[in-house]
């Protein structure tokens, strides 16, 4: 089993709509969960951090479920611009912390 | 000032030419990371720097070669590449190498022929 594992889509979604994607980790130690967006040739920037039960950010809300090691994004009113592939990133620790990511769902937001 | 930088943005080399790309950045972060990415895949982690110190190496092969001048500074040199190690190289720094949140450059494009 992979260590962090995403559905790579793609979602293709109409303006307006709510979307969630899932990411799901093996190790149940870890800590801290990350979602990056990354755009087309450009870098990954953190969308958000997630150290509790979740966190939310305007249209953006992430649920993690440890029970079920998993975190969730969650994108409400989705906008053209918000098409991008979003990046699911757990530092697993072995002797130091090392980023694992997930291999990145594609989101298409069409009109 | 948030901000990591990269320099070049764009790089063409020959298998037998040897070049540097560079990283820094001024938030007084004390790791440094550099990852390889091609197109349509997740980055991929090459190296680690934790205070000025080479903490992870994953296996990557001796053609790259980092060094941590300073705290702020990172370089990645580059020597007898194959045109398969053409991609795009990313700098990322985070606070310490305790699992917290990274910021990335915007890269450097690298073709190799």
């Amino acid at each position: 089993r992979k260590e962090v594992e995403q559905d790579p889509g793609p979602f293709n979604v109409p303006e307006g709509a709510t979307v969630a994607f899932n990411c799901t980790y093996s190790n149940s130690a870890s800590q801290s969960f990350f979602w990056y967006r990354q755009d087309c040739r450009k870098e990954p920037k953190l969308l958000m951090s997630v150290y509790s039960s979740g966190n939310e950010d305007g249209r953006f809300t992430a649920q993690l479920n440890r029970a079920s090691q998993y975190i969730s994004l969650l994108i409400r009113d989705s906008k053209l611009s918000d098409s991008a592939t979003y990046l699911c990133v757990v530092p697993n620790k072995g002797g130091s912390y090392i980023p694992t990511f997930g291999r990145g769902t594609s989101l298409i937001v069409h009109p | 000032d948030t901000e990591v930088t990269q320099t070049p943005k764009h790089l063409v080399m020959g298998m037998t030419n040897k070049k540097s790309l560079k990283c820094e950045q001024h938030m007084g972060h004390r790791a440094m990371y550099w990852y390889k990415q091609k197109a349509k895949k997740p980055p991929e982690l090459m190296f680690v720097y934790s205070y000025e110190k080479l903490s992870i190496n994953e296996s990557v092969p001796s053609r790259f070669s980092p060094e941590c001048p300073n705290s702020s500074l990172l370089n990645l040199h580059l020597h007898a590449l194959q045109p398969e190690d053409s991609a795009l190289y990313l700098c990322a720094s985070s606070q310490d190498n305790q699992g917290n949140e990274q910021f990335f450059g915007p890269g450097t494009r690298l073709t190799v022929l």
